[in-house]
């Protein structure tokens, strides 16, 4: 079956500007992560969703990220007043229960690059 | 808190030689372990995970790896390696009791082969 998709595959844009990037998982798939892996910090949590339950926003790292997780499904992740520290590349995962056991399939990312 | 470290963040081998990746973690609870690989530019792919039983665990591509508990070590081998075997290799943890579903990664071993 179809894994992880993510859109846009490279996202270049100006800082100060708004960016979203969006993350399609694996049907049936009730957990969702959000990582950034970054040349400097390497690969770090974001956040987790699972089913209804409260999102894990313990991994983000300033108010000016956010993300929503829509009918238990398709996630966006938003960085507003993007700065230049915020380049990397943004992998979205998914997995069965949202367990600790659990695979996580990941998605091949967003470049992105703040200008 | 856990954590994960990686022994040589370069490791390069002739093609059919032992390959031998190191990933020690520090964890206050059992942890859950695994082996991720990223090709250039994609995500990460699941090469195996130790969650119970048997410690030597059989990945795909022919690798492996054993839990060790009283070296808290989980070091991925394969016997001969592939020029196809290039690539990036991240050993991580999760299984923490406040959240257990996060995904703690090591700094990477990016594996060269050899002709």
């Amino acid at each position: 079956g179809a894994g992880v998709s993510q859109s846009p595959s490279n996202k270049v844009t100006e800082k100060g500007k708004d960016v979203e990037l969006r993350c399609d998982p694996i049907s049936g798939h009730t957990a969702l992560y959000w990582y950034r892996q970054s040349l400097g910090q390497g690969l770090e949590f974001l956040i987790y969703f699972q089913g209804n339950s409260a999102p894990d926003k313990s991994g983000l790292p300033s108010d000016r990220f956010s993300a929503e997780r829509t009918g238990g499904s398709v996630s966006t992740l938003t960085i507003q007043r993007t700065q230049q520290e915020d380049s990397a590349v943004y992998l979205c995962a998914s997995s069965p229960q949202g367990w600790g056991t659990d695979t996580q399939y990941f998605g091949p990312g967003t470049r992105l690059t703040v200008l | 808190a856990q954590s994960v470290t990686q022994l040589g963040s370069h490791v390069s081998v002739s093609e059919g030689a032992l390959v031998l990746l190191r990933c020690n973690y520090s964890s206050s609870v059992p942890p859950y372990l695994f082996w991720y690989v990223q090709y250039p530019n994609q995500g990460l792919q699941l090469l195996l995970k130790y969650t119970t039983g048997a410690t030597l665990v059989k990945g795909i591509n022919g690798f492996e790896a054993e839990f060790k508990k009283s070296e808290t070590s989980f070091h991925l081998t394969k016997p001969s390696a592939h020029m196809s075997d290039a690539a990036e290799y991240f050993c991580a943890v999760s299984g923490a009791m406040d959240s257990s579903y996060k995904l703690i990664f090591g700094s990477g071993t990016r594996l060269l082969v050899r002709p």
